[in-house]
């Protein structure tokens, strides 16, 4: 267990709804990053969060936003879905270099 | 952006035996991360390296950071069925306050009893 939660588990839609993803880092972590896993892709880096900034952003559609809470507990909200977003949406954390990953919610389009 | 490129795509070995994977980069990272995932779930953390030329075990795993900053290795020794799943370097640049990571596209790793 990495000590990073993720809510939902599981999520399925429809095209051109709205869903919001939730994660909570491990305890002490400031830092928060997004992450979108794609079928047989690898780790696409979306959007990272530091003390409820924005720090960096990767290749995030406009459709998509994030934002960290005070309690550093973070949401990402995807938008206007097409079936192209069908994907594992992973969130990680970290105090320093190294990142821990979330068990991650997968969301199918349909 | 940067690139890493990780090798081979997947490999098929018999239990016992020892595995090489690698990852090069087109730039230099200050820090290398391997992580494993098993299907549905999330990357978990095997080794770190933080310094050029920087051997690391972790039991039966072992991972270099290159001398050139550009590269990295991972070995697993004595392969067992649980080794099983698809294997991921990392990058961190140098020079992003963010510790934004560079993902490799994985290795695949399958073992035959």
């Amino acid at each position: 267990d990495s000590g990073v939660t993720q809510t939902p588990k599981h999520l399925i839609t429809a095209t051109g709804q709205r869903v919001t993803l939730r994660c909570s880092p491990r305890s002490g972590d400031l830092s928060v990053y997004w992450y979108q896993q794609s079928l047989d892709q690898g780790l696409q880096f979306l959007i990272q969060y530091y003390n409820g900034e924005e720090r960096a952003k990767g290749n995030i559609l406009e459709r998509f936003s994030a934002q960290q809470f005070p309690d550093l507990h973070s949401e990402l909200n995807l938008s206007s879905l097409e079936l192209g977003d069908s994907a594992l949406y992973f969130c990680a954390s970290s105090a320093r270099g190294e990142q821990f990953f979330g068990p991650g919610t997968r969301l199918t389009v349909l | 952006g940067q690139q890493l490129n990780q090798s081979p795509q997947s490999m098929f070995i018999q239990e016992g035996e020892d595995v090489s994977m690698n990852c090069t980069s087109s730039s230099i990272f200050n820090t290398w991360l391997w992580y494993k995932q098993d299907p549905g779930e999330g990357p978990v953390l095997l080794i770190a390296l933080y310094k050029a030329g920087e051997l690391t075990s972790n039991g039966r795993l072992t991972a270099q950071f290159g001398i050139t900053r550009k590269d990295s290795f991972l070995n697993i020794s004595a392969s067992i069925p649980s080794d099983v799943g698809i294997y991921f370097c990392a990058g961190r640049d140098s020079g992003a306050g963010s510790y934004q990571l560079t993902f490799g596209k994985g290795t695949k790793l399958s073992v035959i009893p």
